[in-house]
């Protein structure tokens, strides 16, 4: 497809189980963006990748959260030891090499469920 | 901290009406100004990326404008229809980051 691709969209856990959200962003694009949106609330910037290189990771909450872009691809945000507060919608976005006023592409984002 | 505020939270209108929401950002570092589409089951749809102090930019019906000395945006929807009902989201890049900072969003719905 040409857009952005996100899998799963739906995941329930466990609480204390590991989670990993799959990313792939438009081909070419080379940066890709991950949020977190909680309900009723606008997303919040997690980190970003422009190409392999993690250049901000400020948003992470914890040290649970890791995400990775081996090879400047598809992207993997993984959260271990889920907590309830976990529970969310994660997106990702991705946008194409230059100045900063590029828009970015969203995709469908995963909603995690933490039981 | 950097704080996007949007107004107001939600909007109900009947088809034909026009409307307009306001976004409020940071007036120091600015780079630009970013507006999406969020329908409901659907991802954000980029609308507009401002950069320029007094820009205003259009897509059919839907045009907005940028104020970056005094940190606002104005998104204006002429004539709604039922298919605009949606969030739209604003959100704010500063110079030294490549991280959008969102608003919370504003939910727009139209009656037929």
């Amino acid at each position: 497809g040409a857009g952005v691709s996100q899998s799963p969209r739906y995941k329930v856990a466990k609480r204390g189980q590991d989670v990993a959200l799959r990313c792939d962003p438009i081909s070419g694009h080379v940066s890709l963006f991950w949020y977190q949106q909680a309900l009723g609330q606008g997303p919040e910037f997690l980190t970003y990748f422009q190409n392999e290189a993690q250049l901000d990771k400020s948003g992470l909450p914890s040290d649970r959260f890791f995400a990775e872009r081996p090879e400047g691809s598809v992207s993997t945000l993984k959260i271990q030891r889920t907590q309830q507060e976990d529970s969310a919608v994660y997106l990702c976005a991705s946008s194409s090499h230059g100045t900063y006023n590029q828009p970015q592409h969203f995709g469908d984002g995963t909603r995690l469920s933490i039981l | 901290i950097l704080n996007v505020e949007q107004s107001p939270q939600s909007l109900h209108v009947q088809e034909g009406d026009s409307t307009n929401f306001t976004c409020s950002f940071p007036s120091s570092n600015f780079y630009a100004l970013h507006w999406y589409r969020w329908e409901t089951a659907k991802s954000p749809e980029a609308l507009f990326v401002m950069t320029l102090n007094g820009d205003e930019k259009k897509k059919g019906r839907i045009s907005a404008t940028l104020n970056t000395k005094e940190g606002y945006s104005y998104l204006y929807i002429k004539g709604s229809q039922p298919e605009d009902s949606a969030t739209y989201l604003c959100a704010f890049r500063s110079s030294n980051t490549g991280k959008l900072i969102f608003g919370q969003g504003t939910t727009l719905q139209v009656k037929p």
